[in-house]
């Protein structure tokens, strides 16, 4: 079936770095777009990043510009998340999620998030 | 940005009807996508497009969505409902997703 693994959260200091990654199975990954979504404790849903199908359309949130990077592995069905110069704020479970993706001739764009990894928690504090 | 507003917390007795709303401007020209995350739980997508319900989900689940509201709603509610749910949709102005705040939906 389908599935999405997380894996490489942990603690790291502020100014550390963390490198994400996820394991999908049970679908053609190069096919889709895949997005990153991270949930700090107690709080909402937070769309962090997405890479489309070929790794050749990239965008992140503001909140993470300039400090993370997505990237993909088609050849090994792997989304990665490298976090760079991390602060308190960034601590969270991240997710990965596969992102149905349709875009109409009108320019529309319609995306949904199905299905979602288990998560991965990671912790910023000295 | 689009912000998205959904009410904090929602309370339904058992097999009553719950409604949980989001509000946005317009948001009815948009597509509403609807999440359902239990406690230490990863989301699940429960409403698709405004009101497509993902294989698996029962048809108590339903979404509609027109103006400035749109509203999923859960019939005969029972207590394996009680999660936050969530809606999201398509920022077409800054070129990605954006979510609401979330619900908490208490079953008594």
């Amino acid at each position: 079936q389908v599935q999405l693994v997380e894996s490489g959260g942990g603690l790291v200091k502020p100014g550390g770095s963390l490198r994400l990654s996820c394991a999908a199975s049970g679908f053609t990954f190069s096919d889709y777009y895949m997005s990153w979504i991270r949930q700090a404790p107690g709080k909402g849903l937070e769309w962090v990043s997405y890479i489309s199908s070929s790794g050749s359309t990239i965008y992140y949130a503001d909140s993470v510009k300039g400090r993370f990077t997505i990237s993909r592995d088609n050849a090994k069905n792997s989304l990665y998340l490298q976090m760079n110069s991390l602060r308190a704020e960034d601590t969270a479970v991240y997710y990965c999620a596969r992102d149905q993706r349709q875009y109409y001739y009108d320019s529309r764009v319609i995306s949904w998030f199905d299905p979602w990894g288990q998560g991965t928690l990671v912790t910023v504090s000295s | 940005s689009y912000v998205l507003t959904q009410p904090p917390s929602v309370s339904v007795a058992p097999g009553k009807t719950a409604r949980i709303t989001c509000g946005g401007n317009n948001i009815g020209s948009k597509s509403v996508h609807w999440y359902q995350q239990k406690p230490g739980q990863a989301p699940v997508l429960v409403i698709y497009d405004d009101s497509d319900r993902p294989s698996g989900i029962p048809e108590r689940f339903s979404g509609s969505n027109s103006g400035n509201t749109a509203t999923l709603t859960i019939s005969r509610v029972e207590a394996g409902d009680e999660a936050d749910y969530y809606c999201q949709v398509w920022d077409s102005s800054s070129d990605h997703p954006v979510f609401g705040g979330g619900t908490k939906l208490t079953v008594l």
